[in-house]
């Protein structure tokens, strides 16, 4: 199906672990954003990539890292787990500034 | 940076009732953004607004974006079940900021 794919769904890790949240998108977005999203907090943007070969920090980057892999996948890797970083991420993408993101389905991440 | 700001935080109301939710920047924004977010769900685009004072309508949903493009507001007229969820605005730079959203609860 055509859209952004994110996996897993759902992790847990404990604290100190290491884990690499993916995302492929097929919609041919020039752009794509990580963001994280917690109760009461809508959603913060933890990185993003405008265009593939670059990446930019959003407001909230710390403990994590980015790689825009190719056009399609851009990657988000928690090098050490911490139990603040327990969030749902989502992956979006968009063709171009006059457009729509499209959301992935998230993945739920637990840190123990 | 940018700030975003949303009101209300939550919003009950009965069905058949109208809501308003509004959205207020602190900078002059290029356009905004608005999506729903259903419970346990992803965001999901609505609209983006690009003129100063543009009024866009999809069905019952009324979006309205100022004259000073400061500011912007969504409408729902004669609210259904189906209506419930989060709405975010959101503000265009490099990257979307969202608001925090405004969680609509609609009971029959």
């Amino acid at each position: 199906n055509a859209g952004v794919t994110q996996t897993p769904k759902f992790q847990v890790l404990k604290t100190g672990q290491s884990m690499t949240l993916q995302c492929a998108q097929d919609m041919n977005h020039n752009s794509m954003y990580w963001y994280r999203q917690d109760p009461g907090m809508g959603l913060r943007l933890i990185y993003y990539s405008a265009s593939e070969g670059t990446t930019d920090k959003g407001e909230v980057p710390n403990g994590y890292n980015v790689s825009r892999l190719n056009k399609r996948e851009f990657s988000l890797r928690l090098e050490s787990a911490a139990p603040s970083q327990t969030s749902v991420y989502f992956c979006a993408g968009r063709t171009g500034t006059l457009y729509g993101y499209t959301f992935g389905s998230g993945t739920r991440l637990t840190v123990v | 940076g940018q700030q975003v700001m949303q009101i209300p935080q939550y919003q009950h109301v009965q069905e058949g009732e109208d809501f308003t939710t509004y959205c207020n920047s602190s900078t002059t924004l290029s356009n905004i953004q608005w999506y729903k977010q259903r419970p346990g769900g992803h965001p999901v685009f609505l609209i983006q607004l690009v003129k100063s004072g543009e009024v866009k309508k999809q069905k019952r949903l009324t979006f309205q974006f100022g004259e000073a493009k400061k500011n912007s507001s969504l409408h729902i007229t004669a609210t259904q079940t189906t209506d419930v969820g989060t709405y975010f605005c959101a503000g265009s730079a490099n990257a979307l900021n969202f608001g925090k959203g405004t969680s609509l609860l609609v009971t029959p």
